[in-house]
């Protein structure tokens, strides 16, 4: 089976600016989930779709959202991006219902100028 | 609020010496406790993980020991070898609620030296 797989590999955008990520989950795979990773602070969470609902929110402002499609495929979208929000984030699936076993893709780095 | 504190946040071992990382968690709502290993340019990846019914599990060189009393999980890497420095993160999933799935101690940069 394929893994996870993201898009873009790398991003660079100037503040004020928005962008676009996307995960293509593991085939048969019905949670994503999705985490910002900084040197700073590891791994924090921002948010779970499971059958094109979100069902888990991390403590992010609301210029970061996200969506999942019917095949399972998601995007996360950050408004008005702020130098702060230069991290890797990264997109990662889960077989079954719980989520708890995360398979993770390689990330998208995005670099805010 | 940091729900899982792990530490070292550095370990230099050498090779063939064992490695050990430590994690602590707060919340004895967790009932699932993984370990992941993550490469530079990499994603994380699942290494090993356990559930509070069970004190130790071992694959391989990677071994879990659980203290549910002491809300304590550690990480032992025996025979420690080059390919295995890499960015450990501990982590803990709780079922349900609004505070997400899994959340992830800071992680251990371990290097083993040749």
């Amino acid at each position: 089976k394929a893994g996870v797989t993201q898009t873009p590999r790398y991003l660079i955008k100037t503040r004020g600016q928005q962008v676009t990520l996307s995960c293509s989950p593991i085939s048969g795979h019905r949670s994503v989930s999705w985490y910002q990773q900084t040197p700073g602070q590891g791994l924090q969470f921002l948010f779970e779709y499971f059958s094109e609902t979100q069902r888990n929110k991390g403590n992010f402002p609301g210029r970061f959202s996200g969506r999942q499609f019917s095949n399972s495929r998601s995007e996360m979208n950050v408004s008005t991006l702020e130098l702060g929000d230069s991290a890797l984030y990264l997109c990662a699936s889960s077989p079954g219902t719980l989520g708890e076993k995360l398979f993770f893709g390689s990330g998208t780095q995005l670099s805010v100028l | 609020q940091q729900q899982v504190k792990q530490s070292p946040q550095s370990l230099i071992v050498q090779k063939g010496g064992i490695s050990i990382i430590n994690c602590a968690y707060e919340n004895t709502a967790f009932d699932y406790f993984p370990w992941y290993q993550q490469f530079p340019g990499k994603g994380p990846a699942l290494l090993i993980a356990i559930r509070p019914d069970v004190s130790e599990k071992k694959e391989g060189r990677f071994t879990i020991s659980f203290n549910k009393s002491a809300k304590q999980f550690s990480l032992h890497i025996m025979d420690s070898q080059p390919g295995d420095s890499a960015t450990y993160f501990c982590a803990a999933f709780k079922k349900g609620g609004s505070q997400g799935n899994l959340i992830f101690g800071k992680g251990t940069k371990l290097s083993v030296k040749p």
